[in-house]
C-alpha cells in the first residue's frame, strides 16, 4: 500500500516564524501536491511538483515556498507565518503514467499560528 | 477552467436512509472523475472512481456512475450506517501528466442511529 506521512499532526507557531511542513511517500511517485483545507472552501492546491527540483504555483502559493530535493520528499515551507494561515495542511502523491490515477494523501496537519 | 460542483451540506440522515450526494463538472476534455472520503481527524481516502463514460465505481456499498451527457458522477448509497457519517469530496482529472485533481467543495454526511 502507498503510504504517504506529515511530520507532524498537530502544530502551533507563532507569528513571523518559519514553519516547515515535511511530507514523504514511499511508492516512487513522480507527482506531489500540497493543499489546504478549510471550512466551507474544500480543499486549495498551494503548490506541486512533477519531479524532483521542479515546482508548479497551484492557485494559492503566496506566502508559502516548496522544495523538493528528493523524490520521495516534498516540503512546504511557511516564510514568514502569520494567523491566516491557520489551517489543516494535506499533502498528496500520485504516480500518473494510466489515466485514473487517483491522489493519495497524507493524515492532514493541523497548524495553528498565534 | 476545469471545475467540479457538488451540493451543498450538511446532509442528514437516519441509518438505513438512502443517500445521494450530487456531482457536477465541468472539463475540456475527457476526465477521470473520483469520490474521495474524510473521516473525522484524517486525510482523505479514494472510496472509488471512473475513467470514461458510462463506467460505475462502487465500493462499500457506494456507486456513482459518470454520465457524459450530462456531466455528471452523483454519489449514492442504498442504506447508509452512522460509520459513513464524514465529509465526500467529488474530485476530477484531466488525462496529461503534472496535474492536481480539482476537489469540489466537500459535503458533510451525518448518520444518525
Amino acid at each position: 500500500d502507498v503510504k504517504v506521512t506529515q511530520s507532524s499532526r498537530y502544530l502551533v507557531k507563532r507569528t513571523g516564524e518559519k514553519v516547515f511542513l515535511e511530507c514523504v511517500q514511499d511508492m516512487d511517485h513522480e507527482n506531489m501536491f500540497w493543499y489546504r483545507q478549510d471550512p466551507g472552501l474544500g480543499l486549495r492546491l498551494i503548490y506541486f511538483s512533477y519531479d524532483v527540483k521542479m515546482k508548479e504555483k497551484g492557485d494559492i502559493p503566496e506566502g508559502y515556498s516548496v522544495s523538493r530535493e528528493k523524490k520521495e520528499r516534498f516540503s512546504l515551507i511557511l516564510e514568514s507565518a502569520s494567523t491566516n494561515q491557520t489551517s489543516m495542511y494535506l499533502c498528496a502523491s500520485r504516480k500518473i503514467d494510466r489515466p485514473g490515477d487517483e491522489q493519495y494523501f497524507g493524515p492532514g496537519t493541523r497548524l495553528t499560528v498565534t | 477552467g476545469d471545475s467540479v460542483t457538488q451540493m451543498e451540506g450538511p446532509v442528514t440522515l437516519s441509518e438505513e436512509a438512502f443517500l445521494t450526494i450530487n456531482c457536477t463538472y465541468t472539463a475540456t476534455g475527457y476526465p477521470s472523475l473520483f469520490w474521495y472520503v474524510q473521516y473525522p481527524g484524517e486525510g482523505l481516502q479514494l472510496l472509488l472512481k471512473a475513467t470514461k463514460a458510462d463506467d460505475k465505481g462502487s465500493n462499500k456499498g457506494f456507486e456513482a456512475t459518470y454520465r457524459k451527457e450530462t456531466t455528471s458522477f452523483h454519489l449514492e448509497k442504498g442504506s447508509v450506517q452512522v460509520s459513513d457519517s464524514a465529509v465526500y469530496f467529488c474530485a476530477l482529472s484531466e488525462r496529461q501528466a503534472g496535474t492536481a485533481l480539482i476537489f469540489g467543495k466537500g459535503t458533510t454526511l451525518s448518520v444518525s442511529s
